[in-house]
């Protein structure tokens, strides 16, 4: 049974870099045709897709979040992490990683709150 | 600001019939396999429906999807209290910002 589990600061400052790392267990990240994404949701609303990863490294992004995001793999470690720079109070949310297969994220983290304050 | 339409809430007494549709167009829903997914109160989004109608394993049939054109709808029957939940429709869009895209959300209600 594939898990995933967030991790990575709760509280990040404004105009800091908010970084998340994402641990995959039960499985090789490697193995299979699957992208690896993060989605995050501010309290109360609904989900938005930050942007995916494929084992290879090639990515795709959110395209009103592409200046500020970077998402990277360690196939190594089985873990694919989050970078997203010069956060607001509007990155506020709790970010979920997941498995991503044709589109359908079928496995997911419990997720994580991370909060923008000074 | 999400491109896939649903409507806010929809509500119904146990062991009825709920429908939610989820509203695209042509880059998006009209020409890429659409996904279901339950979120209970305070926890993560699980997937209940992918590649328009097919169920994951352990998802029980009362729920089921389909598509149509450029619009999808999830069907859930026998409602049950633990229905309760918020549901959104996710699929990927192919337009120039090509992306993961998710619907507003549906609150389901189980009078």
């Amino acid at each position: 049974q594939v898990q995933l589990q967030e991790s990575g600061p709760g509280l990040v400052k404004p105009s800091q870099t908010l970084s998340l790392t994402c641990t995959v267990s039960g499985g090789s990240i490697s193995s299979g045709s699957y992208y690896w994404s993060w989605i995050r949701q501010p309290a109360g609303k609904g989900l938005e897709w930050i942007g995916r990863i494929y084992t290879s490294g090639s990515t795709n992004y959110n395209p009103s979040l592409k200046s500020r995001v970077t998402i990277s793999v360690d196939t190594s470690k089985n873990q694919f992490s989050l970078k997203l720079s010069s956060v607001t109070a509007a990155d506020t949310a709790v970010y979920y990683c997941a498995r991503d297969l044709l589109g359908s994220h079928d496995y997911w983290g419990q997720g994580t709150l991370v909060t923008v304050s000074s | 600001q999400s491109v896939l339409t649903q409507p806010p809430s929809v509500s119904a007494a146990p062991g009825q019939k709920v429908t939610i549709s989820c509203s695209g167009s042509s880059s998006n829903i009209g020409n890429n396999y659409v996904s279901w997914y339950q979120q209970l109160p305070g926890t993560a989004p699980k997937l209940l429906i992918y590649d328009n109608n097919k169920r994951p394993s352990g998802i029980p049939d009362r729920f089921s999807g389909s598509k149509s054109g450029t619009s999808a709808t999830l069907g859930i029957t026998g409602l049950q209290t633990g229905d309760e939940a918020d549901y959104y429709c996710g699929t990927w869009d192919s337009s120039l910002s090509a992306g993961g895209v998710f619907g507003t959300g549906t609150k389901v209600t189980v009078l």
